[in-house]
């Protein structure tokens, strides 16, 4: 069964430095991937999805993401951080039109 | 205004009250999922549906129960509430022949 793991519950930068949020997938076939935000007291927005176009996703808000098929990876950075992208961030892989979804990770922003 | 949009957004209740949640839609999507997300265990789903007639078990079902009312109306029931159906429960939806899915706000709810 497919599976996702989010490496870090937690991961706390400085503004300004580099954002790198792990996620490693468990299939022989790579899978749709995704990932989704959480702002504080709202729902889940898509950040940016791997659809197997292209291993270098782009998303919103200066995001993008690697899909490293050797590694089963696709982290998520960011070259700068902003207090605004203080939120929670969770790894998707879908899987027969459901989406298996990581345990997220909280990224905090330090002035 | 919200495509995908979910009735209450928080609800306090009582154990053994049966309570119902409510997800609409105006992205004309045929596929809908009920998840609930509970701190530190990420998003878990409960129910889906792939059209009004095609109802289908998710991870954690027991306890929950679903209606799809019409294609753009999925609610969710929780017969005789518990403590520990405590949680924040997102609705969304997804397109036929497209992976994307979109979520709702969240309804909170709190069991007493």
């Amino acid at each position: 069964a497919q599976s996702v793991t989010q490496l870090g519950s937690h991961v706390s930068v400085s503004e300004g430095a580099l954002v790198l949020l792990r996620c490693n997938y468990s299939s022989s076939v790579p899978p749709y991937l995704f990932w989704y935000v959480q702002y504080p007291n709202q729902g889940l927005q898509l950040l940016l999805k791997y659809t197997s176009a292209a291993t270098l996703v782009k998303g919103i808000n200066g995001f993008e993401a690697e899909f490293k098929k050797s590694e089963t990876s696709f982290h998520l950075t960011k070259p700068s951080a902003h207090m605004s992208d203080a939120a929670e961030y969770f790894c998707a892989a879908g899987s027969q039109g459901n989406l298996i979804f990581g345990k997220g990770t909280k990224l905090s922003v330090k002035p | 205004d919200a495509d995908v949009t979910q009735t209450p957004r928080n609800r306090i209740t009582k154990t053994g009250k049966r309570i119902m949640l409510e997800c609409s839609q105006t992205k004309g999507h045929d596929r809908m999922y009920w998840y609930r997300q509970d701190p530190g265990l990420g998003l878990r789903l409960i129910y889906y549906s792939f059209d009004v007639k095609d109802i289908n078990k998710g991870e954690i079902s027991d306890g929950y129960s679903v209606s799809r009312q019409a294609q753009a109306k999925f609610s969710l029931s929780l017969e005789s509430a518990i403590p520990n159906q405590t949680a924040l429960y997102f609705c969304a939806t997804r397109d036929r022949g497209q992976e994307t899915q979109y979520f709702g706000p969240g309804t909170r709810l709190l069991v007493l």
